[in-house]
């Protein structure tokens, strides 16, 4: 089946410093990605919707200079956490929309847990 | 707004029984509802999809339903086993680009 796949699956970071995440369909392409944010025992919140070739759209209260989103192919895509702060620390994952595919069946990678010390 | 929610944080039942979950939302018409299966640490695992037009969906042990006049859906794993135990997530679907909206999950526990 389908698979998306990120990178790394977890990082420590120190605070200032910046961290790449990286998303990957493997056997599909995919137009249009998603970027999510967990918090322990919390919902999946959407950060971005990342589409290949343009700007990515944030939702509301997701500051897009400090999560910037590079989806440069139509299998990756990457999110940035810029100058990232303590408080940035947590499960970071994305989902990928086979473009080829009608439906609405969305793929998640298996995410990326990010600790900022 | 949009709102998401899912009955209770946690559901922990008997080995066999079956295991039912819910799902309400309000502020939204969604056109389908999906439930997930997120293990500890893990990313989201699709389990099934039902369209706002259709009223069940079946898949192995597996039962959704989805009431739009309710706004609601319910989620039934018959026979459960240990290896059900999981968080469950169910999302609303329907935006232009495909965007899911997540519920924060029911922590399901199936004890043998």
């Amino acid at each position: 089946g389908a698979v998306v796949s990120q990178h790394p699956s977890w990082v420590i970071c120190k605070s200032g410093t910046s961290v790449k995440i990286e998303c990957r369909s493997l056997d599909f392409q995919a137009t249009t990605m998603f970027w999510y944010r967990q918090f322990p025992k919390q919902s999946l919140m959407l950060m971005a919707t990342s589409n290949e070739g343009s700007k990515a759209t944030y939702e509301q209260g997701v500051e897009k200079d400090k999560f910037l989103i590079n989806h440069a192919s139509l299998t990756l895509s990457t999110l940035t956490v810029t100058s990232a702060h303590p408080e940035d620390s947590s499960f970071y994952i994305c989902s990928a929309r086979d473009t080829l595919l009608s439906g609405n069946t969305i793929y998640f990678g298996e995410g990326s847990w990010l600790t900022v010390v | 707004s949009q709102k998401i929610e899912q009955n209770s944080e946690a559901l922990n039942i008997q080995e066999g029984k079956t295991a039912t979950l819910t799902c309400n939302y309000t502020n939204y018409s969604p056109a389908y509802l999906q439930w997930y299966r997120q293990d500890p640490g893990r990313g989201p695992v699709f389990l099934l999809l039902i369209r706002e037009n259709e009223k069940e969906k079946r898949k192995e042990r597996l039962k959704v339903t989805f009431d739009t006049t309710l706004k609601q859906s319910l989620f039934h794993i018959t026979a459960s086993q240990p290896a059900d135990s999981a968080t469950y997530l169910c999302a609303l679907g329907g935006g232009s680009q495909g965007n899911l909206i997540f519920g924060k999950g029911t922590k399901l526990s199936v004890k043998p």
